[in-house]
């Protein structure tokens, strides 16, 4: 067990829709981070937020967007859903801001657009 | 731009098999190197790292030495078990402490 929980395991939905993915980090870490799995793309960063501010971005596209709240879970808002939005998206959290920390990841949510 | 290379998969192996999965990358400066795996139907877990030239991450049995002549960071095992059937991924942090993993290799350990 990590100590990452992601919210809810499984969605699926339709083209055009809107939702929203949660994510709790382990105790104590402040940065969290998103990740898309998917078969053609691999694992492609999205965003990272590190204690409330947003400090990195990756292949995050416009219709996407995220945060990170007070009590450091953060969402990820995915709108306007096409077909190719369908993966596996994964948060991970580490303690601190820099790269060469660690990251503990989340078991993932899966989404499916049909 | 910075990058990560690995050997496709999937790699096919029996049991007590020595195990060398490639990961080469390119980067400036001075990244951390990393070595991740996923069993199937969970996240990623960090498998083991290198944060400097010459070092040598090691866990469960698994190895890399960080490279910087040849930049590669190649996981390696003596003796594979079959619980070790997962994906495995080589990563890197950049000068920009952005995380850039490697496309995965599938790894299928035979009894």
């Amino acid at each position: 067990d990590s100590g990452v929980t992601q919210t809810p395991k499984h969605l699926i939905t339709a083209t055009g829709q809107r939702v929203t993915l949660r994510c709790s980090p382990r105790s104590g870490d402040l940065s969290v981070y998103w990740y898309q799995q998917s078969l053609d793309q691999g694992l492609q960063f999205l965003i990272q937020y590190y204690n409330g501010e947003e400090r990195a971005k990756g292949n995050i596209l416009e219709r996407f967007s995220a945060q990170q709240f007070p009590d450091l879970h953060s969402e990820l808002n995915l709108s306007s859903l096409e077909l190719g939005d369908s993966a596996l998206y994964f948060c991970a959290s580490s303690v601190g801001a820099v790269g060469n920390q660690p990251q503990h990841f989340g078991d993932g949510t899966r989404l499916s657009i049909l | 731009g910075n990058s990560v290379t690995q050997m496709e998969g999937p790699v096919t192996l029996s049991e007590e098999a020595f195990l060398t999965i490639n990961c080469t990358y390119t980067a400036t400066g001075y990244p951390s190197l990393f070595w991740y795996v996923q069993y199937p139907g969970e996240g990623l877990q960090l498998l083991l790292k290198a944060t400097k030239a010459d070092d040598k991450g090691s866990n469960k049995g698994f190895e890399a030495t960080y490279r910087k002549e040849t930049t590669s960071f190649h996981l390696e095992k003596g003796s594979v078990q079959v619980s070790d059937s997962a994906v495995y991924f080589c990563a890197l942090s950049d000068q920009w402490d952005k995380i850039i993993f490697g496309k995965g290799t599938r790894l299928h350990i035979l009894p």
